[in-house]
């Protein structure tokens, strides 16, 4: 079992309201990055971050922003969440050095 | 454009078969990973085949990796009701890329008992 864990699981929420999604790492990992998963199941990158105090934007653009303060925390917010926003979010950590990446349970948005 | 692209979208088999899932992908990598999705949940890692290695195995999972064709494959021995999930290749570039994947469409198993 991975130590990394996302909160919340579930959000359905009204056009226009402002989104935070929480996600804590216990393993020390300098990685950690944020993925959007469509209902087609593919997995794109919005945000990575190598550290505290890095963060870059991914591979598909997003409204969203990210946080990096500590090691363990990597926050994804929304300031005014739209129905193109409902999607899963995947968020992931690894070690620098390892290819291997370990994921968190996903928090699924929905956004009314 | 996409990096992974998995043959077949859909795989039905009964228990006790092989199941065989391919990947294709477009640039050079440094490595090629695949990951494992039950319904509804997170990604988990299962094997992990670097850019010079031809073929790995672990447990019931044999991954062979052909770098000219750029093409990898996934074969599940002996599969089990358990294993039905979604599979996912993911390749890392390396360089300035390390430790960025980028995920294939996936693959869904289903296993009939």
């Amino acid at each position: 079992e991975a130590d990394i864990y996302q909160t919340p699981r579930y959000l359905v929420i009204g056009t226009g309201k402002k989104i935070t999604l929480e996600c804590s790492q216990t393993m020390g990992h300098d990685k950690m990055y944020w993925y959007q998963q469509d209902p087609g199941m593919e997995l794109h990158l919005i945000h990575y971050s190598y550290g505290v105090n890095s963060t870059e934007k991914g591979d598909l653009s997003s409204e969203s922003t990210v946080s990096r303060i500590r090691t363990e925390h990597f926050p994804l917010t929304l300031e005014s969440a739209r129905p193109s926003h409902t999607s899963q979010y995947l968020c992931a950590s690894g070690r620098v050095g390892a290819g291997e990446l370990f994921f968190g349970e996903g928090s699924r948005l929905t956004v009314l | 454009s996409q990096q992974g692209e998995e043959d077949p979208q859909a795989l039905s088999i009964q228990e006790g078969e092989n199941a065989t899932m391919n990947c294709s992908y477009k640039t050079s990598i440094n490595n090629l990973q695949w990951y494992r999705q039950n319904s509804g949940r997170g990604l988990v890692h299962l094997i992990l085949i670097r850019s010079n290695e031809r073929e790995k195995h672990s447990g019931r999972l044999r991954v062979t990796l052909d770098t000219s064709k750029k093409s990898s494959s996934l074969l599940i021995t002996a599969s089990r009701a358990a294993d039905t999930a979604s599979y996912f290749c993911a390749t890392n570039a390396g360089g300035t890329s390390y430790g960025k994947l980028t995920f294939g469409q996936g693959t869904i198993l289903t296993v009939h008992p």
